[in-house]
């Protein structure tokens, strides 16, 4: 079984410019999030989507923003990029259903390797 | 917001056992997980404690307190590939999704 897939794994980019990176899911997972990981903050949540909407949202600014489409894919955009945007950005997929009773409730997350950005 | 404890680094030899604390605010709480992240790779889940006590896997268990806010990870048998940064994570009360608080990570290295 495929995992979570994230293109592209490595990108470099300059302040003020724009970025979208992709996640495809693990295939029947149907909620996606995305993380960003930095050495000084760690692993800080970004967003959730399932189901094409989004259902929680982490302490980022507005530039900060993603969709979802109706095959459980999934991009990030990170508009006017600033320096401390470099990071690691990692999408994880689960089985997080609208039943909270179900198993999904333990959130496994299975995590993509990742997108590389930094901002020069 | 919930504030997330853990040793920053550890060290340990092969085949001995180590304990990775974890504490964080009781006021927020709904299930305490355990990652694994290789250097340069995806953290993987290890465990997920929700109830008070061990769950143990094979070499690796998972403890949990709720009323002290404290859990920790033990691994066993400590082997060579153990080397990795074990990431402790909170889900926020009234959430069944997937937005975890992590900790910072404990970096351990296992010698031989």
């Amino acid at each position: 079984k495929a995992g979570v897939t994230q293109t592209p794994r490595y990108l470099i980019k300059t302040r003020g410019q724009q970025v979208t990176l992709s996640c495809s899911p693990i295939s029947g997972h149907r909620s996606v999030s995305w993380y960003q990981q930095t050495p000084g903050q760690g692993l800080q949540f970004l967003f959730e989507y399932f189901s094409e909407t989004q259902r929680n949202k982490g302490n980022f600014p507005g530039r900060f923003s993603g969709r979802q489409f109706s095959n459980s894919r999934s991009e990030m955009n990170v508009s006017t990029l600033e320096l401390g945007d470099s990071a690691l950005y990692l999408c994880a997929s689960s089985l997080r259903e609208d039943n909270p009773f179900s198993f999904a409730r333990t959130g496994e997350l299975f995590f993509g390797e990742g997108s590389r950005l930094t901002v020069l | 917001g919930q504030n997330i404890d853990q040793p920053t680094e550890m060290t340990a030899t092969e085949g001995a056992i180590v304990q990775i604390n974890c504490t964080y605010q009781t006021s927020g709480f709904n299930g305490l997980f355990w990652y694994q992240q290789h250097a340069g790779e995806a953290p993987t889940f290890l465990s997920y404690n929700v109830l008070d006590g061990l769950e143990e896997k094979g070499r690796f268990s998972s403890f949990l307190s709720r009323s002290k806010g404290y859990s920790y990870l033990l691994l066993k048998e400590l082997q060579m590939k153990d080397s990795a940064s074990y990431l402790c994570a909170v889900r926020p009360p009234n959430q069944a999704g997937t937005a975890l608080i992590f900790g910072k990570g404990t970096t351990l290295s296992v010698s031989s």
